[in-house]
């Protein structure tokens, strides 16, 4: 139980494309999703935290109009990096978890996407 | 504010224990320990919510020190498999972890 799909595993497009990287909880219902972005041998670094219905929760130096977050139903939340330049390539993954207020529940993660501007 | 890991990296032989140790300078609710290998997801290892309490996973055990805002990872008899970065996260708000910078383990024949 308790799987976390994420799509594409990988994107190489050019500059100024956008991309949309969705991730879905396919057994359970995700009350909360977080997307984090992660450099080589580097830590977990959390971008933003998304509750089903409504605005996504940005830490801080992230870019809201960069980044855009959308989680519409309590199995599915979108990642849109817009217009995305080679600064932006990374390792992007997200998580789920059926807890909105404590940290009481795993963090469920999908496998990730390996984004390439070139 | 992300939680302290030490060691950074650490190299064993098959069957040898080890300990990872995750501290923090502020107040924590809940400690979890995530394995991730090589291109691939992290995978949930267990959760300690409260002050000295400890959990075991297999032969992978964990203790959290509440008062010390400090967490410790015991593996013992490690396998091969044991292999991957080891990440704790802590909890700051509303569920949201912080990660440390991860623990490298290596578990050689």
């Amino acid at each position: 139980g308790a799987v976390v799909s994420q799509h594409p595993s990988r994107v190489i497009c050019k500059s100024g494309t956008s991309v949309k990287i969705e991730c879905r909880s396919l057994d359970f219902q995700a009350t909360t999703m977080f997307w984090y972005r992660q450099f080589p041998k580097q830590s977990l670094m959390l971008m933003a935290t998304s509750n089903e219905g409504s605005k996504a929760t940005y830490e801080q130096g992230v870019e809201k109009d960069k980044f855009l977050i959308n989680h519409a139903s309590l199995t599915l939340s979108t990642l849109t990096v817009t217009s995305a330049h080679p600064e932006d390539s990374s390792f992007y993954i997200c998580s789920a978890t059926t807890s909105r207020t404590t940290g009481n529940q795993p963090q469920h993660f999908g496998d990730g996407t390996r984004l390439s501007i070139l | 504010q992300q939680p302290v890991q030490s060691p950074q990296a650490v190299i064993l032989r098959e069957g040898e224990d080890a300990v990872i140790n995750c501290s923090s300078s502020k107040a924590l609710y809940s400690v979890h320990w995530y394995r991730q290998k090589h291109g691939e997801a992290p995978v949930f290892l267990m959760i300690l919510l409260k002050g000295g309490e400890q959990k075991g996973h297999e032969k992978i055990s964990a203790s959290f020190n509440e008062k010390k805002q400090q967490s410790s990872l015991y593996l013992t008899a490690s396998q091969l498999s044991y292999s991957g970065t080891y990440f704790c996260g802590t909890e700051t708000s509303g569920s949201r972890l912080t990660f440390g910078e991860g623990t490298q383990l290596t578990v050689n024949p």
